[in-house]
């Protein structure tokens, strides 16, 4: 049973810059949330994508976007970076149909590094 | 808004002890999950237990158990007989139930243990 996976590991650009992030849920999910953790913090919550639409977002600006495609796979594109996008990026994978609430399952990180 | 607040930065225990992390936590919903999520420096954010809010009884996963006080909204970990392995950052998680949401996460223990 595959867990969660992401691409790349790690990743650095520079200011200005655009940046793509990619995740593979968990075998049997439907519902990827992406998260930020900067060094040395818990992660904070991006938002959140359900049957290809967003349907849930943190406080985090509208370069920060995503896509989720119909094998349930997704994106996280962050346009024009800046020196504080510099984090770990998790994608969290669960089952999550209408109403319902699941364990999230992480997977290994995308380390952005932001010059 | 939920707040998850963990006291401790950093803990140490010996090989074979007995350890405790403290959370608390601050909402004023009546329905939710509350987790406990340890990340080694492999960075992969992994699942160690999780508590159902409408459940009375402590949750056990092995050598992890909590002890759950909703009326004190505390959420402790106890680990019992320490392994080296369990060194890593552990970060304490709060989940609505019954509604499309998030993780937020307190700002983690790091979690040492010494031969």
């Amino acid at each position: 049973d595959a867990g969660v996976t992401q691409s790349p590991t790690h990743l650095i650009k520079t200011r200005g810059q655009q940046v793509t992030l990619r995740c593979s849920p968990k075998s049997g999910h439907d519902t990827v949330s992406w998260y930020q953790q900067a060094l040395g913090q818990g992660p904070q919550f991006i938002f959140q994508y359900y049957e290809e639409e967003e349907r849930q977002r943190g406080n985090f600006p509208d370069r920060f976007s995503g896509h989720q495609f119909p094998n349930y796979s997704s994106e996280l594109n962050v346009n024009a970076l800046l020196l504080g996008d510099s984090a770990l990026y998790l994608c969290a994978s669960s089952l999550g149909g209408t109403g319902n609430t699941d364990t999230q399952y992480f997977g290994p990180g995308t380390r952005l590094t932001v010059l | 808004a939920q707040t998850v607040t963990q006291s401790q930065p950093e803990m140490s225990v010996q090989e074979a002890e007995t350890v405790t992390l403290s959370c608390t936590y601050d909402t004023s919903e009546n329905n939710y999950y509350l987790f406990w999520y340890k990340q080694p420096p492999s960075r992969q954010m992994i699942l160690v237990i999780r508590q159902e809010a409408y459940k009375q009884q402590n949750a056990t996963e092995n050598r992890f158990s909590v002890n759950f006080q909703k009326a004190a909204k505390s959420f402790s970990l106890k680990i019992s007989d320490s392994q080296l392995g369990d060194t890593a950052m552990y970060f304490c998680a709060f989940m609505n139930l019954y509604v499309i949401d998030k993780l937020i996460f307190g700002t983690g223990t790091r979690l040492q243990v010494f031969p």
